[in-house]
């Protein structure tokens, strides 16, 4: 079990460039989930795969926002077009199926954290 | 709607003692989780503790335990022995049914 891998840990770009970040599960959970942190505020749900589909997406996901997990093995989320109310952390989080702990078992990654300038 | 309620933004509390961080919660369902989280500068998110609604005993983690009262949609979460190590920004989260529902959070700052 080597946890939540998020790449990288920190972006910083341009407002109106286009950001690419990835997230690597728990190789056994087939359960991934993407949520945007701003700052002194809980983490807000964004989008949910399970295995390589995208189940659910939030509306604060707007049409810059595209998230994948082709395979379901890692997942991509970009922004393009960035804009200064983009600047956030991006959590990424998985878990295994529910029949395998009680608690769900959701593992959260360290985070990208995005400023745009 | 918010689901969850943290009403303390910021808590100071002394080494070696107790702190209650407060989390009420609204859901129509019978069946679902409650979850603390502890995060710290860094910015992992550490999971504590966990309730389920069907739990009849209330959760304990060796410092941590949680104040599950159903009837009130309450789900407190109790630090014993505070530690400079404690001091951090703690959520309260519900899981509805497979994502999870975060509260604003609550800061904690343990004095020596």
């Amino acid at each position: 079990d080597t946890g939540v891998s998020q790449n990288p840990r920190h972006k910083i770009t341009k407002r109106g460039q286009n950001v690419t970040f990835r997230c690597d599960p728990i190789s056994e959970h087939n359960r991934l989930y993407w949520y945007r942190q701003t700052l002194g505020q809980g983490p807000e749900f964004l989008t949910y795969f399970q295995n390589e589909a995208q189940l659910e997406k939030s509306r604060l996901l707007s049409d810059r926002f595209s998230a994948e997990r082709p395979k379901g093995s890692f997942s991509t989320l970009e922004i393009q077009r960035t804009e200064q109310g983009d600047s956030a952390m991006y959590l990424c989080a998985s878990s295994p199926p529910p029949r395998y702990r009680a608690n769900y078992g959701y593992t959260f990654g360290s985070g990208t954290r995005l400023t745009v300038v | 709607a918010q689901k969850i309620t943290q009403t303390q933004p910021g808590m100071f509390v002394q080494e070696k003692e107790a702190v209650t961080l407060d989390c009420t919660y609204d859901t129509s369902d019978q069946s679902y989780g409650l979850f603390w989280y502890k995060q710290p500068s860094s910015g992992e998110m550490i999971f504590l503790i966990y309730q389920g609604s069907y739990d009849e005993q209330n959760a304990t983690e060796g410092r941590y335990s949680l104040n599950f009262q159903k009837a009130r949609k309450s789900a407190n979460l109790v630090i014993s022995a505070s530690q400079l190590g404690d001091s951090a920004m703690y959520f309260c989260a519900m899981r509805e049914p497979y994502k999870l529902s975060f509260g604003a959070g609550t800061t904690v700052t343990v004095r020596a």
